[in-house]
């Protein structure tokens, strides 16, 4: 498996601001992932974050919104621009750790309220 | 693209009963199939897996069964105990540009009764 962990663990934020969340992982990964997992539901891939390359993002999901860094191999942001209470969820980051490249182990997530 | 039903969306047994939880998916060209667990508070963690070349793993009390044909996938958990009582979560990927881009059930809430 993989150490994971996230900053900051929860936040509460006002409209129209921005939240940086970290995403820091124990040894060097190639893929890292960031999801959103809104309240009572699923999980949703936002983007996946190649060290070295733009992220690539899912439909629905847009840099300007939510850009993402990946300066190295074990180190990755997502900012969530310009809250709006609709992006109250947790954000969720995960990490490939496998020769196969198929399995994703999860750091504890950011809870997020946006007043 | 990939679509993954999961079934129930509540499960409640009393404990050292056993819990059936089942997904079916859409794409056959899916061909990784992790199970996840949530507890309040916390991330999914990863509780066992399976592939597309075998048809059922065991972990203990926890067991997977597949169905390629049917396109289906079922958690199993035997003699449940109070510790079980979590979010469970199916997922389907298969290769993409490199990545795999897991596709997840809706969840199931599992309480176990003592």
């Amino acid at each position: 498996s993989a150490v994971i962990s996230q900053k900051p663990s929860r936040d509460i934020c006002q409209r129209g601001t921005s939240l940086t969340i970290q995403c820091q992982v124990d040894s060097q990964v190639t893929m890292m992932f960031w999801y959103r997992q809104q309240p009572g539901q699923s999980l949703t891939l936002i983007a996946t974050a190649n060290q070295g390359s733009e992220a690539t993002y899912e439909s629905g999901f847009v840099i300007d919104k939510f850009p993402i860094s990946r300066p190295n191999l074990t180190f990755s942001t997502l900012t969530v621009s310009n809250m709006s209470p609709e992006d109250s969820s947790i954000y969720l980051c995960s990490v490939e750790r496998d020769p196969r490249g198929d399995t994703q182990y999860f750091g504890p997530g950011t809870r997020l309220t946006v007043l | 693209g990939e679509n993954v039903e999961q079934h129930p969306s509540t499960l409640s047994v009393q404990e050292g009963d056993s819990a059936v939880i089942k997904c079916t998916y859409s794409d056959s060209a899916s061909n990784y199939f992790p199970w996840y667990k949530q507890e309040l508070g916390k991330g999914p963690q990863l509780i066992i897996d399976i592939r597309s070349n075998v048809g059922e793993k065991k972990d203990q009390r926890i067991a997977v069964t597949l169905n390629k044909t049917a396109k289906h996938f079922s958690l199993h958990i035997t003699e449940t105990q109070p510790e079980d009582s979590a979010v469970y979560f199916c997922a389907a990927s298969k290769g993409y540009q490199g990545a795999q881009k897991l596709v997840f059930g809706q969840g199931t809430r599992l309480t176990i009764n003592p």
